[in-house]
């Protein structure tokens, strides 16, 4: 049971939009601490798309853009092509305990 | 550019302790502006954090690890450690180390990944 809820999977066929939802609580996203996004394609190891909730780190073309409100996030990928096909994963710190990064479950991106 | 590269044997028998060392090349590990973590993912799941160091030894683990857990960092060599004692096979997982600019944050480079497995 992850500490931040993404949906298992969503899909989209090329050209469309998708957003990837992450919703958390009071003790991390809702107490104002920033989220990041990370795609994970087979076999590799995860790389940054999204940090501070909306900010691209260079490279990271602006089809992929992320939101904060409440106690979710979302990230959003326009224009959707075919290397989009990925696992995405969301992270926040929780202040709960003693404080630790926490993850979602992430989310298995299908391009029709 | 920032490269970093994880090291450490592939199987470990169960109530063992693993060692793993990144270590880092391109950039300084004694910048004060870099925190310094470990993550993994176990085998068709999800990542999870395990800790994060400071190459002035400030440290922070994740609270279900952290009895488990030592961390430290060796400044000569541009390296830093995991040691995670107690292994049984639900710490089978590929390990990530990675750079964080501030903590709590984002990890913004990563290592390719060290698979360990534990089995006797």
């Amino acid at each position: 049971q992850s500490v931040l809820t993404q949906p298992p999977s969503v899909s989209g066929a090329p050209g469309q939009r998708v957003t990837i939802s992450c919703t958390g609580s009071r003790s991390n996203i809702g107490a104002g601490y920033d989220v990041d996004w990370y795609q994970q394609l087979p076999g590799t190891a995860p790389k940054l798309l999204i940090y501070g909730s909306t900010n691209r780190p260079s490279g990271v073309p602006d089809r992929f853009s992320g939101s904060k409100s409440g106690t979710s996030a979302s990230l959003a990928i326009t224009g959707l092509q075919a290397q989009d096909e990925a696992d995405y994963y969301c992270q926040s710190f929780d202040s709960s305990l003693s404080g630790s990064e926490v993850f979602g479950g992430g989310t298995k991106l299908t391009v029709l | 550019q920032l490269q970093l590269q994880e090291s450490g044997p592939g199987l470990v028998k169960p109530s063992e302790t693993l060692s793993l060392i990144c270590t880092v090349s391109g950039g300084s590990i004694s910048s004060s502006t870099s925190y310094w973590g470990w993550l993994r993912q176990p085998p068709g799941k999800g990542l999870e954090w395990i800790g994060t160091i400071h190459y002035s030894g400030m440290s922070f683990y994740n609270p279900s690890l952290k009895s488990r857990i030592t961390m430290s960092v060796d400044t000569s060599e541009s390296q830093f450690s995991l040691n995670l004692s107690s292994m049984t096979a639900a710490d089978t997982a590929v390990y990530y180390c990675a750079r964080q600019p501030d903590y709590p944050g984002a990890f913004h480079t990563w290592g390719q990944g060290a698979k360990v497995t534990v089995s006797s």
